[in-house]
């Protein structure tokens, strides 16, 4: 089934530890997207790829990190997980030309 | 920060009703568009305006720009209880950006 998928579902985290978020996607969509949603702030975004190779800085990058070493996968690291990086996570991606973004189901993470 | 502000924040209205949110900008937009979001779900794309387009539709749904105002609006004609959703407008700005900057959204209510 075309889509993006996310893993894991959810996740309760030890403050300090490191934690990856997956994202796949098989529409071979050239960007690719993380944000946090976060009760009444929207979402907001953390990093994006524009293409296999290159990465950038959203509204709200710091303690998280991205890579994009192929067009299907762009995973998101925690290096050292604190609290208020508790937050619901999506993962996005758009065909360029296009411009719509397509999301995925969401990560659900606590960090304690 | 949020580019767009979706207003009301919450609207209830009854089964068959119209419903109408408003999004404003504050900056220069290529397009603008709108999504849906059913609870603990990821996003979905709706529609897109661009920034020399004034009017759209697609099914129930009506979507108006004014570039002057900076300001959008989204009309669901005959509403349903499953339109029961959250909707966000989002901006896409700059020349080759394919980022978008979401609104907080509007919770809207169907009543059966």
């Amino acid at each position: 089934i075309a889509g993006i998928t996310q893993a894991p579902t959810s996740q309760i985290l030890a403050a300090g530890r490191r934690m990856t978020l997956r994202c796949t996607q098989d529409m071979r969509h050239n960007a690719m997207y993380w944000y946090r949603q976060d009760l009444g702030l929207g979402l907001r975004l953390i990093h994006y790829s524009n293409t296999a190779g290159t990465t950038g800085k959203g509204e709200v990058p710091d303690g998280y990190s991205v890579s994009r070493a192929n067009t299907d996968d762009f995973p998101l690291t925690l290096a050292s997980a604190v609290p208020s990086q508790t937050s619901v996570y999506f993962c996005a991606s758009s065909d360029s030309s296009r411009g719509e973004q397509f999301f995925g189901p969401g990560t659900r993470l606590t960090v304690l | 920060s949020q580019q767009g502000e979706e207003d009301p924040q919450a609207l209830s209205i009854q089964e068959g009703e119209n419903a109408t949110m408003n999004c404003s900008y504050k900056t220069s937009i290529n397009n603008l568009q709108w999504y849906r979001q059913n609870s603990g779900r990821g996003l979905v794309h709706l529609i897109l305006i661009r920034s020399n387009e004034r009017e759209k539709h697609s099914g129930r749904l009506r979507v108006t720009l004014d570039t002057s105002k900076k300001s959008s609006s989204l009309l669901i004609t005959a509403s349903r209880a499953a339109d029961t959703a959250s909707y966000f407008c989002a901006t896409s700005s700059g020349a080759g950006s394919y980022q978008l900057t979401f609104g907080k959204g509007t919770k809207l209510s169907v009543i059966p």
